[in-house]
């Protein structure tokens, strides 16, 4: 199957700093790929999608301007987390379709994100 | 947009029963339903799918149904192992939108 990679996995930070998580495609091209959130025993929310090329697509209730989402390759999408606070804390997990027919999306590692 | 409802959110079998988790969509224009498993702290991975165009699928002791005029899809776990317990979600999408939505997820516990 197709491989999702997410860098890093796990992140402690400063409340106020910002921070990067890179999600790639490693034997497939993504044109898009999706970012969710998940919090504990919860289930996963989509956050965002990912245009290759093109600005993200944010779903209601994400800032945008606090989520920055950048898809600059076939292969790569980052999300960073600005002026990051201690409710910013989470489970990141990015996703990308291997098929645009069959629907099916492969899930990277995930990022666990802590602000103190 | 669409809507997954999934019960029940925990569920604890005996060893070697079966379980069933079940989850019902709001837009009938779904017509891809994945089942993830999910352990602690690792990411989601597909046991199981299927399409609009399919009533049921099994792959070994996993099955999944699907009905579409009720607009409900159900996975089936027989013959439970201690493995099997996780967090598992159920999804659906639309044509031609690779977006999920999730339902709320079931925790399974297969008790020894």
């Amino acid at each position: 199957g197709a491989v999702v990679s997410q860098h890093p996995s796990w992140v402690i930070c400063k409340s106020g700093t910002s921070v990067k998580i890179e999600c790639r495609s490693l034997d497939f091209q993504a044109t898009t790929m999706f970012w969710y959130r998940q919090f504990p025993k919860q289930s996963l929310m989509l956050m965002a999608t990912s245009n290759e090329g093109s600005k993200a697509t944010y779903e209601q209730g994400v800032e945008k301007d606090k989520f920055l989402i950048n898809h600059a390759s076939l292969t790569l999408s980052t999300l960073t987390v600005t002026s990051a606070h201690p409710e910013d804390s989470s489970f990141y997990i990015c996703s990308a379709a291997l098929d645009a027919l069959a629907g099916e999306l492969f899930f990277g590692e995930g990022s666990r994100l802590t602000v103190l | 947009g669409e809507n997954v409802e999934q019960h029940p959110s925990t569920l604890s079998v005996q060893e070697g029963d079966s379980a069933v988790i079940k989850c019902t969509y709001s837009d009938s224009a779904s017509n891809y339903f994945p089942w993830y498993k999910q352990e602690l702290g690792k990411r989601p991975q597909l046991i199981i799918d299927i399409r609009s165009n399919v009533g049921e699928k099994k792959d070994q002791r996993i099955a999944v149904t699907l009905n579409k005029t009720a607009k409900h899809f159900s996975l089936h776990i027989t013959e439970t192992q201690p493995e099997d317990s996780a967090v598992y979600f159920c999804a659906a999408s639309i044509p031609w939108d690779y977006k999920l939505s999730f339902g709320a997820g079931t925790t399974v516990t297969v008790r020894a």
